[in-house]
């Protein structure tokens, strides 16, 4: 597609249950980046995919987060049992070729648990 | 590790008056920079970016921003401030090399632009 795009891009769920984020990157872009922004704070960074290389997870906040990515398209970022502490607005971004020529984000998805 | 500073998380300007925001990064070498803004309920847009060459470097929508290797910074400009500007700034870093980098990102400021 034209740009980034991100699903849902509201979501409002329950303390203790799963949500799936996704994200649609820009058609070729072979890397695939998710971040998160905590009110107030700056773009945490969460998990990049690589082409077909092994993910950096590095960013992950705790073993309830996880993303796959699959066919090298499409990633979902999933969390499992979630908490209140994961309110947030989470951006997704895509690049293709080097990080120098800067990434195109999504909208976001903006996640509410209550 | 690499840092990145913006050390005013809220300024206000009145419309037509000259901006500066700062950002001043912590790294072993000269990284890759950018600024990119956000508007309310938007992701974030790259506004402009530098990696060599001439340290002035000119992006959209009217901004500018210099990069200074003595103070480690990358201060965004623009002359004159329109309404439309109102939004937040976050400069980032990655550190140069091939490929693929994770953007290290500043907290943030938000702009507030009077009428």
């Amino acid at each position: 597609g034209a740009g980034v795009s991100q699903s849902p891009s509201n979501k409002v769920t329950e303390k203790g249950k799963d949500v799936e984020l996704r994200c649609d990157p820009i058609s070729g872009h072979t890397a695939l980046y998710w971040y998160r922004q905590s009110l107030g704070q700056g773009l945490e960074f969460l998990i990049y995919f690589q082409g077909n290389s092994a993910p950096d997870k590095s960013g992950l906040p705790s073993d309830r987060f996880s993303a796959e990515r699959t066919g090298g398209s499409v990633s979902t970022l999933t969390i499992q049992r979630t908490q209140q502490e994961d309110s947030a607005v989470y951006l997704c971004a895509s690049e293709g070729g080097s990080t120098a020529l800067g990434y195109t984000f999504g909208s976001g998805t903006r996640l509410t648990v209550v | 590790a690499q840092s990145v500073t913006q050390p005013d998380i809220h300024i206000t300007v009145s419309e037509g008056a000259s901006l500066e925001l700062r950002c001043n990064y912590s790294y072993g070498a000269t990284p890759y920079l950018f600024w990119y803004v956000q508007s309310p309920g938007q992701g974030l847009q790259l506004l402009l970016k530098y990696f060599s060459g001439d340290t002035l470097v000119q992006g959209i929508k009217g901004f500018e921003a210099e990069f200074k290797r003595s103070q480690s910074s990358f201060n965004l400009r623009k002359p004159s401030v329109h309404w439309s500007d109102a939004a937040e700034y976050f400069c980032a870093v990655a550190p140069i090399s091939g490929g693929y980098n994770k953007l290290i990102f500043g907290a943030g400021t938000r702009l507030a632009v009077h009428p």
